[in-house]
């Protein structure tokens, strides 16, 4: 069965840095490409950044780039996302995302279980 | 980037009854659209990709239509445990991919 554990949310200072964690298993981590996407308080959904399998890609939403990087450990099943110059905007639940099964798309068929991160 | 208009932004259907999602992109996606449901504080869950397949578990009763700017999803027979939030999400052209502001499912 597939799953994506998140890790490592929490409570942090305006201009501070984070780092998110997410775990896959019941899968193949390492043949596809994973997604950042979050949920500010009370609001829709925004897609943030997304590294094609093997790290040869990476693209960002304008609202992070230059202040978040996606990465991955293939060897570990494990997705990154390292956040810095957090504003009060970046508070959100952070979610992670893939496509496994809907094969010839990119909709998100595999979610994590959500991670709050809370700028204040 | 393109730019993905839900609405209405609230819908009240009464159980047994249908329900109508209407979504438009700003420029044509194909049929490059999601549609997703999200019950509050779970993950959102990928109900229609490709503008009409439905994605895997998913009943019968929830089918998608459209294709270029206009798409529709539609719950038939509709029951309590579909109240949610639901979204969505285009992936024709991007980066950025873009979600639509959502539309909120209520009873009567």
């Amino acid at each position: 069965q597939v799953h994506l554990v998140q890790s490592g949310g929490g409570v942090v200072q305006p201009g501070g840095s984070l780092t998110l964690s997410c775990e896959g298993s019941g899968f193949t981590f390492s043949t596809y490409g994973m997604h950042w996407v979050r949920q500010a308080p009370g609001k829709g959904l925004e897609w943030l950044t997304f590294i094609q399998y093997d790290s040869s890609d990476r693209y960002y939403s304008d609202s992070v780039r230059g202040r978040f990087t996606i990465s991955r450990d293939n060897m570990k099943n494990m997705l990154f996302l390292q956040m810095s110059s957090l504003t009060v905007e970046d508070t959100a639940v952070y979610y992670c995302a893939s496509r496994l099964a809907a094969a010839g798309s990119d909709a998100f068929d595999a979610w994590g279980q959500g991670t709050v991160v809370s700028v204040s | 980037e393109i730019v993905m208009t839900q609405s209405p932004a609230t819908l009240s259907v009464s159980p047994g009854e249908r329900a109508t999602f209407s979504c438009r992109a700003s420029q044509s996606i194909n049929r490059h659209l999601a549609w997703y449901q999200q019950t509050p504080g779970q993950a959102p869950r990928l109900l229609i990709y490709g503008a009409s397949t439905r994605a895997t578990g998913v009943p019968d009763r929830f089918s998608g239509s459209g294709s270029g700017t206009e798409f529709t999803l539609t719950i038939s027979g509709l029951q309590s445990e579909d109240v949610a939030v639901y979204y969505c999400q285009q992936y024709d052209k991007w980066p950025p991919i873009s979600f639509g502001q959502g539309t909120r499912l209520a009873i009567k």
